[in-house]
């Protein structure tokens, strides 16, 4: 089965800080890996994918990547209070006996940002 | 472009009764797929439609079920409801899935209570 694992927090972090938000994965073919937000009663929002090695910036987000180590971080600059949500880690992975492809969420992180 | 859309938004129902939800896709997008979230087990894979056939199911009773049409609209239906089944059901669509084109983007969900 595959899995994604998530430290569920709380994590808790000042105002204008830096947040980091990790994510570690069990299949090693796995191609692409998805960041989303969710606020509390709410449905997720997508906030970055990422496919290849490296980092990949999108304002004051940075989604890093490290297939060898199977691992996926989101880094938060700034971090403003109107960040504080859960952050779940989704990463895409085949599945053998479909033949298709499907997205595993990890349980999410609950970030605070505290002003 | 208008969002995923989802009903009923919120409804309550009475153990052993059954249930049927509704999603309609981002337009031009094919896969459709649902989701069951709890607070205990996170996001949960339900199943994924594309182009009316079911292509990928997750590990739920077979009380769970889904459909597609033509238009890519989605239904899931879930009978002799149990308690265990209040949750939030998200709905989500991507144009086709796949390896790396899978980004999918969540309806507001339907909140299901069952008591």
């Amino acid at each position: 089965q595959k899995e994604v694992e998530q430290n569920s927090g709380p994590l808790s972090v000042p105002e204008g800080a830096i947040a980091s938000l990790n994510c570690t994965y069990s299949d090693r073919v796995s191609q692409s890996f998805f960041w989303y937000r969710q606020y509390s009663g709410k449905s997720p929002e997508l906030i970055m994918s990422i496919y290849s090695n490296g980092d990949k910036e999108d304002g004051r987000f940075t989604a890093q990547l490290n297939k060898a180590s199977q691992y996926v971080s989101l880094l938060i600059r700034d971090s403003q209070p109107s960040d504080s949500a859960t952050y779940l880690c989704a990463v895409n992975h085949r599945d053998s006996g479909a033949g298709s492809y499907q997205l595993t969420f990890g349980k999410g992180t609950k970030l605070s940002v505290i002003p | 472009k208008a969002g995923v859309t989802q009903t009923p938004r919120y409804l309550i129902k009475t153990r052993g009764q059954q249930v049927t939800l509704s999603c309609s896709p981002i337009s031009g997008h094919r896969s459709v797929s649902w989701y069951q979230q709890t607070p205990g087990q996170g996001l949960q894979f339900l199943f994924e439609y594309f182009s009316e056939t079911q292509r990928n199911k997750g590990n739920f009773p077979g009380r769970f079920s889904g459909r597609q049409f033509s238009n890519s609209r989605s239904e899931m239906n879930v009978s002799t409801l149990e308690l265990g089944d209040s949750a939030l059901y998200l709905c989500a669509s991507s144009p086709s899935g796949g390896p790396s084109g899978n980004t999918i983007y969540f309806g507001e969900g339907s909140w299901l209570t069952v008591v």
